[in-house]
């Protein structure tokens, strides 16, 4: 079964440091991965999404993923952090039945 | 601007009562979801819909019921609320698997 893990529950930077949060993936075929972002007590965001085509995507609010599949990791990255970048990310993939599957999530924090 | 829109968005009632999270888009898609998410916890699938007259459990067993009458509108409903509903519901809408899902800002219930 396709699942994404997401190994760090904690990550915490200081402001204009880069970012890097980590995914790994479990599927044999080339999977539709995507990087949500939820600010406390909000909906999910959209940030980027991957299917196919070049490996390097590029999101929205200065983010970046690359897929990597000798890897099987999908990591988002930011040059900059800002104070606002503080939330919950989300890594999730979607299965051949249109249902999404939620990594667990990892707590971004942000030092002034 | 297409959109998907949940009201309300916080709701605070007494047990026993009967709710209903309302829930529509403006996009025409097909597919719509709703997802309970504890705090800080990871989202979790109570229902979905691939159309009109198609509802569908999700993994997380749940006591609330849905109804898909019309595209845009994806209502879920809890007969009798208790306490241990008390949680985020977040709606969402996909066009396809390559697309993602959008949500909306969610409902925050708590039920007392």
């Amino acid at each position: 079964a396709q699942s994404v893990t997401q190994p760090d529950i904690h990550i915490t930077v200081s402001e204009g440091a880069s970012l890097e949060l980590r995914c790994n993936y479990s599927y044999g075929a080339t999977p539709y991965l995507f990087w949500y972002v939820q600010s406390p007590g909000q909906g999910l965001q959209l940030l980027l999404k991957y299917f196919s085509g070049d490996t390097l995507v590029q999101g929205i609010k200065g983010f970046e993923a690359e897929f990597k599949r000798s890897q099987s990791s999908f990591n988002l990255r930011k040059p900059s952090v800002h104070w606002s970048d503080a939330a919950e990310y989300f890594c999730v993939t979607m299965d051949s039945s249109y249902k999404l599957i939620f990594g667990s999530g990892t707590r971004l924090l942000v030092r002034p | 601007e297409a959109d998907i829109y949940q009201t309300p968005r916080y709701l605070v009632i007494g047990t026993g009562k009967k709710i209903t999270l309302e829930c529509s888009q403006t996009m025409g898609h097909d597919k719509m979801y709703w997802y309970q998410q504890d705090p800080g916890m990871e989202l979790h699938l109570i229902h979905y819909s691939y159309g009109v007259n198609s509802t569908e459990k999700g993994d997380l067993s749940s006591e609330s019921t849905v109804s898909r009458i019309r595209t845009e509108h994806f209502p879920l409903t809890l007969e009798s609320a208790r306490p241990s509903h008390t949680s985020q519901y977040l709606c969402a809408s996909s066009g396809g698997q390559g697309w993602g899902y959008t949500f909306g800002s969610g409902t925050r219930l708590t039920v007392v």
